[in-house]
C-alpha cells in the first residue's frame, strides 16, 4: 500500500497565482515526522519543511505555508503569490523511520 | 552544516563495466546512510539503508550482488554498480541520518549515471 499520496502529477499556473499541493499519508506509528522537499531541474533535493506527527499547527515562511491535519492523514502545501522560480517536482515524504517519498507534483509556473 | 557530497556528480559508463559512488557526510557522523534510486520523472525509491561497520539491508527487489555498498567508516559510504547496464541508468541519491537525531536526513546532490 502506498504511505505517502500526492494526487496531483502536474500542476500549471500563471504566475501570481496561488498553488496548493495535496498529499495524504498513510501510517500505523504514532511517532512519525512529514516532509516537504522541492527539486529543481538541477536534482538536488532541497528541503522544505519537517513537521512532527505531534505538532499540528500550520506553518508559514514567507510564500509557503503548510496545513497539517492528523485527522484526515493529510500535509497540504501551498505556495502563495507564485513565481517562475518556483517549477520544480515537490515531493512529500513520510518518515516513520524509513522515508517514503509520494509520486511528486510537477509544478511549472509560467511568466 | 549538515552538508552529505557525492562524487561524482555525474558519470558514463559502458556496459559491462562496474562503477563505484561515493557519498560523503562533510561535518557530521553519519550512523546511517541511505541510497535512493530515482528514475525520470520518477519518485526516489530507497534502494538500502547501511549503518556503519555492517552490511547492508537491502529493499525487496534491489539486488545486493549487483549494488555493492560498504559504509566503512561514520563519514564515507560508497555504492558499487557492478556490471552495469543501460537499466542502471539512473539518478542515484544519498542520504545521512546522524546518530543524535533519527528523524533528522540530510541528502546528497545526487549522481547521473548513464550506461551505454
Amino acid at each position: 500500500a502506498q504511505k505517502v499520496t500526492q494526487a496531483q502529477t502536474e500542476i500549471s499556473v500563471v504566475e501570481k497565482e496561488d498553488v496548493t499541493l495535496d498529499c495524504v499519508y498513510e501510517t500505523r506509528d504514532t511517532t512519525y515526522y512529514l516532509f516537504w522537499y522541492k527539486q529543481p531541474p538541477s536534482g538536488e533535493l532541497v528541503f522544505l519543511i519537517r513537521r512532527n506527527s505531534f505538532d499540528e499547527q500550520n506553518e508559514i515562511s514567507g510564500r509557503y505555508s503548510w496545513n497539517f491535519q492528523k485527522s484526515t492523514s493529510s500535509f497540504n502545501f501551498t505556495i502563495t503569490a507564485s513565481q517562475v522560480v518556483d517549477s520544480a517536482v515537490y515531493f512529500c515524504a513520510l518518515d516513520d523511520y524509513k522515508l517514503s517519498f509520494g509520486a511528486g507534483t510537477t509544478v511549472t509556473v509560467r511568466a | 552544516g549538515a552538508v552529505v557530497s557525492q562524487h561524482p556528480s555525474w558519470v558514463i559508463c559502458k556496459s559491462g563495466t562496474s562503477v563505484k559512488i561515493e557519498c560523503r557526510s562533510l561535518d557530521f557522523q553519519a550512523t546511517t546512510m541511505f541510497w535512493y534510486r530515482q528514475f525520470p520523472k520518477q519518485s526516489l525509491m530507497l534502494m538500502a539503508t547501511s549503518n556503519e561497520g555492517s552490511k547492508a539491508t537491502y529493499e525487496q527487489g534491489v539486488e545486493k550482488d549487483k549494488f555493492l555498498i560498504n559504509h566503512a567508516s561514520l563519514t564515507l559510504s560508497t555504492l558499487t554498480v557492478t556490471s552495469a547496464h543501460p537499466e542502471d541508468s539512473s539518478f542515484y541519491i544519498c542520504s545521512a541520518r546522524a546518530g543524535r537525531s533519527i528523524y533528522e536526513q540530510y541528502f546528497g546532490p545526487g549522481t547521473r549515471l548513464t550506461v551505454t
